[in-house]
């Protein structure tokens, strides 16, 4: 299965300010999708991110305050703009495995843990 | 509303007991039942994907069940060893639209 290099791992970041998390993949995938966790919640699926187009946005989620990039097949960014305490969550990237996630599921970044003070 | 609970919230077992803790999940537009496992600072792993009601798949120490009639899965842990040790997820896939709806995960502690 794919493996995802996602960074930071962590940041503590000033409210106001924005943060970009980064997952790169080692192998070309159709789709990535962005989630977060705040603490004690479910993972919340944030947006979905197709290479050539824009990313579609779950209800509750908007662009301008999540950003997206989508470059080519290996590669997506998400942003966390004009952060407030409330965006304090684990932020995690996932794509779905080369054989299909009905057999293995899909696949996850090491997560961004990010304290917004 | 599509809702997907686990229970526990949280289990405290020890080392070398056998464990099970459940997910429920939305019995109509069934498509997908995902298991994961998701250990502290490390990416959550898929440990398995299960379509076909009646189903039971096995890794290792760890099995599940699924009831997609009744909307619930179980996931069983035997002679539970320290590595045990993680959140464990499921999440529900509906209508085969890549689009899983998590539960909030059970948090499994194995006591030495």
């Amino acid at each position: 299965s794919a493996v995802i290099s996602q960074k930071p791992s962590r940041d503590i970041c000033q409210r106001g300010t924005s943060l970009t998390i980064q997952c790169q993949v080692d192998s070309q995938v159709t789709m990535m999708f962005w989630y977060r966790q705040q603490p004690g919640q479910s993972l919340t699926l944030i947006a979905t991110a197709n290479q050539g187009s824009e990313a579609t946005y779950e209800s509750g989620f908007v662009i301008d305050k999540f950003p997206i990039s989508r470059p080519n097949l290996t590669f997506s960014t998400l942003t966390v703009s004009n952060m407030s305490p409330e965006d304090s969550s684990i932020y995690l990237c996932s794509v779905d495995a080369a054989d299909g996630p009905e057999t293995y599921g899909y696949t996850f970044g090491s997560g961004t843990r990010l304290t917004v003070v | 509303i599509l809702n997907v609970e686990q229970s526990p919230q949280s289990l405290h077992v020890q080392e070398g007991d056998s464990t099970n803790f459940t997910c429920s999940f939305p019995s109509s537009n069934f498509y997908a039942l995902h298991w994961y496992r998701w250990e502290t600072a490390k990416s959550p792993e898929a440990l398995f994907v299960m379509t076909l009601n009646g189903d039971e798949k096995k890794k290792g120490r760890i099995s599940a069940t699924l009831n997609t009639k009744e909307g619930y899965s179980y996931l069983y842990i035997k002679g539970s060893q320290p590595e045990d040790s993680a959140t464990y997820l499921c999440a529900f896939e509906r209508d085969s639209n890549y689009q899983l709806i998590w539960g909030a995960g059970t948090k499994l502690i194995i006591k030495p």
